[in-house]
């Protein structure tokens, strides 16, 4: 098993559709992380959780819900996008939550291609 | 508000020379410095990190940071093609949040 794994890897909604985004991830680690990276931006926090607690939420619209039901799963549910919300997705993975002095290494999927028609 | 900014590229160098990449970010209480690279079509990989001022070195890969100039870079000697992918910077503030660059796509050719 790879270490984190994002389903689905493409998604194509229209603007009234329900969708969700998985994440999942076998490395044991306490913390996830929903970024979003669109064209010529930087990365995006969206989410953090650190032990199924949600610990940040900068401020992203909620048409965006996040999920952690346990410390190996995430899910990001998708509700009345627009397309400006078309992006790359990427769930991300840490030991701990990421605080001052340490590797800052973040463990990302290979992302979820979402497209808003 | 705080950024990292990085010069977009591409910055082509030829097999075999250095390759230097640089950041810069604008809040002082910035902690920890790191580097990501991101081949195209797949996520991010952390390559360096550093904290203290100078310069850190792993293989081919040097990690240089000035804090009094507020600039981190990133040193890739030797270059391969297999180097060639985009490079982002990201700073921490002793919080949960990296500060990410837009990046920097970096070409090396034959």
């Amino acid at each position: 098993e790879t270490g984190v794994t994002q389903t689905p890897r493409h998604l194509v909604m229209g603007m009234t559709n329900k969708k969700s985004l998985k994440c999942e991830q076998h490395l044991g680690h306490n913390a996830m992380y929903w970024y979003k990276q669109s064209a010529k931006k930087p990365l995006e926090l969206m989410f953090v959780y650190s032990l199924e607690e949600r610990v940040e939420n900068n401020s992203v619209p909620s048409r965006f819900s996040p999920e952690c039901p346990n410390s190996s799963h995430l899910f990001l549910h998708l509700h009345t996008l627009q397309p400006e919300d078309s992006a790359l997705y990427l769930c991300a993975s840490s030991q701990e939550r990421l605080a001052g002095f340490n590797t800052g290494e973040l463990f990302f999927g290979e992302g979820s291609r979402l497209t808003v028609l | 508000q705080k950024e990292v900014e990085q010069n977009s590229g591409p910055l082509s160098v030829p097999e075999g020379a250095i390759a230097s990449l640089n950041c810069t970010y604008s809040d002082r209480g910035s902690q920890s410095f790191f580097w990501y690279r991101q081949y195209s079509g797949k996520s991010p990989e952390l390559i360096m990190f550093i904290y203290s001022n100078g310069d850190k070195e792993d293989g081919r890969f040097t990690a240089q940071l000035n804090k009094a100039s507020q600039y981190v870079s990133l040193l890739i000697r030797d270059s391969q093609p297999s180097d060639s992918a985009t490079y982002l910077c990201a700073v921490s503030y002793n919080t949960d949040k990296l500060i990410f660059g837009t990046g920097t796509r970096l070409q090396v050719f034959p």
